[in-house]
């Protein structure tokens, strides 16, 4: 069974700008997480969505945003780049219920100049 | 206070030795305990999955809960250089939001 991918693998902008990242899920997986990694705080949780909905989020800025589609794949979003958005977001995936393990992908690594 | 501590490391120990790695926990909330492993570069592979008090072993891999301390702990036996990594503990109270330690570098060396 294919891992977790995320796309891109690497990306580069400057302060001010938009970036999308991409998510797809092992198979069968409906639940979708979203962390950001930095050096100073570690993993930290971003959101989480299941059936397209939302389910939990994180202490982050509404600047942070996503979306889930009905094949489970998701995106995120981050308006207006900060230079303390620069960070590896990982997408991580599980089965269903609040319990099932989290599998995560490689990671998309942003850095904001 | 985070809500999980964790000893950052660097850890450095023989090939062979025995190494313990450690987090702490404040939340009597949290019921899910986890170890990922994370290599240089590349996403958090899981290690463990417990949720009970005591030990669970997986090979040359034990994880220890004490939740009266709201202590727990990942012991690996044998160390090989290809332990090297960096070994994270994830808690969570039953949502998939996952609280994670700072995270324990470790080396093996040979």
């Amino acid at each position: 069974k294919a891992g977790v991918t995320q796309t891109p693998r690497y990306l580069i902008k400057t302060r001010g700008q938009q970036v999308t990242l991409s998510c797809s899920p092992i198979s069968g997986h409906r639940s979708v997480s979203w962390y950001q990694q930095t050096p100073g705080q570690g993993l930290q949780f971003l959101f989480e969505y299941f059936s397209e909905t939302q389910r939990n989020k994180g202490n982050f800025p509404g600047r942070f945003s996503g979306r889930q589609f009905s094949n489970s794949r998701s995106e995120m979003n981050v308006s207006t780049l900060e230079l303390g958005d620069s960070a590896l977001y990982l997408c991580a995936s599980s089965l269903e219920v609040a319990t099932d393990t989290q599998y995560f992908g490689p990671g998309t690594r942003l850095t904001v100049l | 206070q985070k809500e999980v501590e964790q000893d950052p490391g660097p850890l450095s120990v023989p090939e062979g030795a025995i190494v313990s790695l450690n987090c702490t926990y404040s939340n009597s909330a949290f019921q899910y305990f986890m170890w990922y492993r994370q290599y240089s570069r590349k996403g958090p592979e899981l290690l463990m999955y417990t949720y009970s008090s005591g030990n669970k072993e997986d090979g040359r891999f034990t994880a220890q809960v004490d939740k009266s301390s709201k202590y727990i702990s990942l012991f690996i036996r044998d160390s090989q250089p290809s332990d090297s990594a960096t070994y994270l503990c994830g808690i969570t109270g039953g949502g998939n939001k996952l609280t994670f330690g700072t995270g324990t570098q470790l080396k093996v060396e040979l």
